[in-house]
């Protein structure tokens, strides 16, 4: 069965700090994979999405960044992180063929930014 | 750019009613997919159901239950028979014919009293 990790769970990081939060699915191959950005209480925001190695897609500009260095593997960065910059991180899969997949989501990154 | 939009910030509903939370999108595309996410308070994003754009049959997954009006573009949720561990926030999702993309509404948080 497929599985998605998502870490570390929780972050706390100065201002001007770099950031690196890593998401890795096993059991699937070829998945699309997607950064998402949730306020509290707020709805999900879209900021990356890859369709396969070194294809990546940015939805809102901003000081962080997406690679996907391996099929399975997808890493959101920053090299300076701004005080906006906090909130709940979601990394999520889907398969890329037959629209009916839905997406599959890890347990979240809750980033805290002083 | 397709919309998602979920009027109801917040609902309520008594154990063991029925609720429906709305949702409505805006897309010139014919062939799409609609999904229903619950996300409780663990902030765990969980698929609870999925509509296809081309099937005129509402889905249905136990309590669960749409009511998908294509031409009107409403895809409302209705849970049947609520319980307390139905409480959380309710995200309605579209997925683009291209099976890439993905958008969220805002939410519509549910409370369930005992």
């Amino acid at each position: 069965s497929q599985t998605i990790h998502q870490w570390p769970a929780t972050l706390v990081q100065p201002v001007g700090s770099p950031l690196s939060l890593e998401c890795t699915v096993e059991g699937t191959s070829n998945p699309n994979l997607y950064w998402y950005r949730q306020a509290a209480g707020r709805g999900l925001q879209l900021l990356f999405y890859s369709v396969g190695i070194g294809q990546i897609s940015s939805e809102v500009p901003q000081n962080l960044s997406a690679s996907r260095p391996q099929d399975r593997q997808f890493i959101l960065s920053s090299k300076k992180l701004l005080l906006s910059d906090s909130g709940f991180y979601l990394c999520a899969w889907s398969g890329g063929q037959g629209g009916n997949q839905p997406q599959h989501f890890g347990d979240g990154t809750r980033l805290s930014i002083l | 750019a397709q919309t998602v939009t979920q009027s109801q910030p917040e609902m309520s509903v008594q154990e063991a009613e029925t609720v429906t939370l709305s949702c409505t999108y805006d897309t010139s595309e014919s062939d799409y997919y609609l999904f229903w996410y619950k996300q409780p308070p663990s902030r765990q994003m969980i698929l609870v159901i999925r509509q296809e754009a081309y099937k005129q049959q509402n889905a249905t997954e136990n309590r669960f239950s749409v009511n998908f009006q294509k031409a009107a573009k409403s895809f409302s949720l209705k849970i049947s028979d609520s319980q307390l561990g139905d409480a959380a926030m309710y995200f309605c999702a579209y997925r683009s014919s291209d099976f890439n993309k993905f958008y969220f509404g805002s939410g519509t948080k549910l409370n369930v009293k005992p």
